[in-house]
């Protein structure tokens, strides 16, 4: 019963530095999403998208890329690592994107750049 | 555009009070309104949504269209509720799920 997997939990960079947040589904849903978790602003989504080879842009998309090879994956890269990019990351997936689905996450991301 | 407002950052209460826990909404069209909740070193998962209309632990929550708010109530807080708890809105037709800012809520013993 694996369903929303990220690594790495833990993972410090410096400012300028390039990385990659892994999400594995193992559902076959259809809907993949990348939240950002920062205290008194709740979760921003970064990233969404609605099957293999379709992502678009969230609410906090700048500094941030996606791509949906396959179902099962939606990796987020950090193209050069800010401060501001300081934050727990959180990656959801659900059956689909319409209706009254449940969004089911991993367990987060937690990200320091010094 | 959509938003979810929860103006209670901080909530304590003691065990057996009420809690209520407010969120309010803007959509221009019919919403789908979750409650997410997340304990302490686990991940976020669904406690509840408006269209089941059912309870979970004890917690039920209406949709007002009228007020634009679906607040969570509980009659009787325990300890073990204390924990993040975020309201989500989607719509119906499909659109990105919009999380509010979060109420921590502690229920003291």
């Amino acid at each position: 019963n694996a369903g929303v997997t990220q690594t790495p939990k833990f993972q410090v960079l410096k400012t300028g530095q390039s990385m990659t947040l892994q999400c594995a589904q193992d559902m076959n849903h259809e809907y993949m999403s990348w939240y950002r978790q920062d205290p008194g602003m709740g979760l921003r989504l970064i990233h969404y998208s609605v099957g293999a080879g379709i992502t678009d842009q969230g609410e906090v998309p700048n500094g941030y890329n996606v791509s949906r090879s396959t179902t099962e994956d939606f990796p987020l890269r950090l193209l050069s690592a800010a401060p501001s990019q300081t934050s727990v990351y959180f990656c959801a997936s659900s059956r689909t994107h319409t209706g009254s689905v449940e969004a089911f996450f991993g367990q987060g991301t937690r990200l320091t750049v010094v | 555009a959509q938003r979810v407002t929860q103006p209670e950052k901080l909530l304590s209460v003691f065990k057996g009070a009420p809690v209520e826990l407010k969120c309010n909404y803007s959509y221009s069209g019919s919403p789908e309104l979750f409650w997410y909740v997340q304990y302490s070193r686990q991940r976020l998962q669904l406690l509840l949504r408006h269209i089941s209309r059912e309870s979970i632990k004890g917690f039920t929550a209406d949709l007002n269209k009228g007020e634009t708010s679906f607040h969570l109530k509980k009659p009787f807080a325990q300890e073990e509720d204390s924990a993040m708890y975020y309201c989500a809105l989607s719509g119906v037709s499909g659109s990105r799920l919009t999380f509010g800012e979060g109420t921590q809520l502690t229920v003291n013993p």
